[in-house]
């Protein structure tokens, strides 16, 4: 199961801002970087934030990530119906038994 | 432009090893830094990371599954090999593969492939 804890939805008005919280522990994102991931209805993952707070070339500015202690962010400024998707953080985690890149247990954000 | 597209069976029985298949283009699994990783998502779940090889065959699996997994590469036909072995119904996903690059964005997984449904069933 999931190590990374994120709620299980969230919700917004068009131009809206929403946030996503991540939670993990110190051999996670406490020692690691969190990377974000949006995935669309019936379509494969697609790389949002890494490196904490890294757009990749192509993703709008509205979409942000921040990392604080074992906890990280993402937030999504001016929310647009294209954004109805399912979000996902990541990290990897340097358990005892190796390595291991977890993800979240993922938010469905709903544009009302 | 990197593309990677995923093959195999869409269907397996119980206690079969599964093999997948990761053909890409646009990237050469010898360029340092470079990796391949495999990720798969049951219907109506999250995402769980299985295993990534690097340019210099350097491998990691999840370990919760390290037992029954194998990763391996063919530089020459820009392929990477999943094999799964004693494969069980609550394996049923869609198994996706992804570039990761350290230099490209930190060692993420930049670029997915579609995915490819396996269904474990008698």
């Amino acid at each position: 199961q999931s190590v990374l804890t994120q709620p299980p939805s969230a919700s917004g008005t068009p131009g809206q801002r929403v946030t996503i919280s991540c939670s993990g522990s110190s051999s996670n994102i406490g020692s690691n970087t969190v990377n974000w991931y949006q995935q669309l209805p019936g379509t494969a993952p697609k790389l949002l934030i890494y490196s904490n707070n890294q757009r990749p070339s192509g993703v709008p500015d509205r979409f942000s990530g921040s990392k604080s202690g074992t906890s990280a962010s993402l937030a999504i400024s001016g929310l647009q119906s294209e954004d109805e998707a399912d979000y996902y953080c990541a990290a990897w985690d340097d358990s005892l038994n190796g390595d291991n890149y977890v993800f979240g247990t993922g938010t469905k954000v709903t544009v009302l | 432009q990197i593309t990677l597209k995923e093959s195999g069976p869409t269907l397996v029985k119980p206690t079969q090893t599964l093999t997948l298949t990761c053909t890409f283009s646009g990237f050469s699994l010898s360029t340092s830094g470079v990796g391949v990783g495999w990720i798969r998502q049951p219907p109506g779940k999250a995402l769980e990371w299985l295993a990534l090889i690097y340019w210099d065959d350097d491998k990691r699996y999840s370990p919760s599954l390290k037992s029954r997994l194998t990763i391996t590469k063919d530089t020459s036909k820009n392929q990477v090999v999943l094999t799964m072995t004693n494969m069980d119904p609550v394996d049923t996903a869609t198994y996706y593969c992804a570039h990761t690059g350290i230099a490209a964005a930190g060692g993420a997984f930049d670029i997915w492939g579609q995915g490819t449904m396996v269904t474990v069933s008698s």
